[in-house]
C-alpha cells in the first residue's frame, strides 16, 4: 500500500456543483494532516488543515477519519478559480517529514 | 512575517553541466528546510531535508547534493547534471517542532538538454 493514495482524477464538474476528494494513508501513526492546493507550473500553496473533529473554511470542508485511515475534502459551490491540483499531505509521528499524494486534478466548467 | 525566497525562476542547463540552486527564509530562526522536487505529471518527491546548519539527511540516492552554510540558508547542488535532474524544484520549511505546516518558495523550473 502506497504511503499517501489519492483520487486519480481529474475530476470535470460543472460551477456550482459539490465535487469530493478522498485520501487514504499508510501510517496509522501519522499525527498532521492537511490539503495543499496546486496551480499548474505554481508552487503548493496551503488549503486547510484537518483536524479529528473535522473543520470547514466557507465552502471548504475537511475530514479525517482515523479508524479508516482517510481524509476528506468537500468543496461546494464549486468556482471556476477552484480549477487546480489538490495534494494532500500526511505526516509521520515525530517525524520532520510530510509524505504528499501525487494529487487529483479538478476542472471546474463554465 | 516569515517569507521563503528561491531562485532562479527558472533555468535551462547543458547535460554535464554543474547546478546550484538556492533558497532562503526571512522571518524565523532555526527552521526545518527541504528540497523537493516534482516531474512532470508526478507527485512531489523529498531530495533533502535539514533541521540544522550543516545537518543534511537525503531521501533519494542520486547526483543532487544540498548544504546549508547558515541557519536560514539552503542550497541544492550538483557536479554534473543528468536529463533525469530535469523537473520542478520547491524549496520548503517548517517550524522547528516538525509535523507542522509546510510552506513552499515559488520553485524553480529546470530543463536539463
Amino acid at each position: 500500500r502506497k504511503e499517501v493514495e489519492q483520487d486519480p482524477g481529474p475530476f470535470n464538474v460543472p460551477e456550482g456543483a459539490t465535487v469530493a476528494f478522498n485520501c487514504t494513508y499508510s501510517n496509522s501513526a501519522s499525527q498532521s494532516f492537511f490539503w495543499y492546493r496546486q496551480d499548474c507550473r505554481k508552487e503548493p500553496k496551503l488549503l486547510m488543515s484537518v483536524y479529528s473533529s473535522g473543520n470547514e473554511d466557507g465552502r471548504f470542508t475537511a475530514q479525517l477519519n482515523r479508524a479508516s485511515q482517510y481524509i476528506s475534502l468537500l468543496i461546494r459551490d464549486s468556482k471556476l478559480s477552484d480549477s487546480a491540483t489538490y495534494l494532500c499531505v500526511v505526516s509521520g509521528a515525530g517525524s520532520y517529514q510530510l509524505t504528499f499524494g501525487k494529487g487529483t486534478k479538478l476542472s471546474v466548467i463554465p | 512575517s516569515q517569507t521563503i525566497h528561491q531562485w532562479p525562476a527558472t533555468l535551462v542547463q547543458p547535460v554535464g553541466s554543474p547546478l546550484s540552486l538556492e533558497c532562503t527564509v526571512e522571518g524565523t530562526s532555526n527552521p526545518n528546510l527541504y528540497w523537493y522536487r516534482q516531474a512532470a505529471g508526478r507527485g512531489l518527491q523529498l531530495l533533502f531535508y535539514s533541521v540544522g546548519i550543516g545537518q543534511i539527511s537525503s531521501e533519494v540516492p542520486q547526483n543532487l547534493s544540498a548544504s546549508r552554510p547558515q541557519d536560514r540558508q539552503f542550497i541544492l547542488s550538483s557536479k554534473k547534471l543528468l536529463l533525469s535532474d530535469s523537473g520542478f524544484y520547491l524549496c520548503a520549511w517548517t517550524k522547528v517542532s516538525g509535523g507542522e505546516k509546510l510552506f513552499f518558495g515559488s520553485g524553480t523550473q529546470l530543463s536539463v538538454l
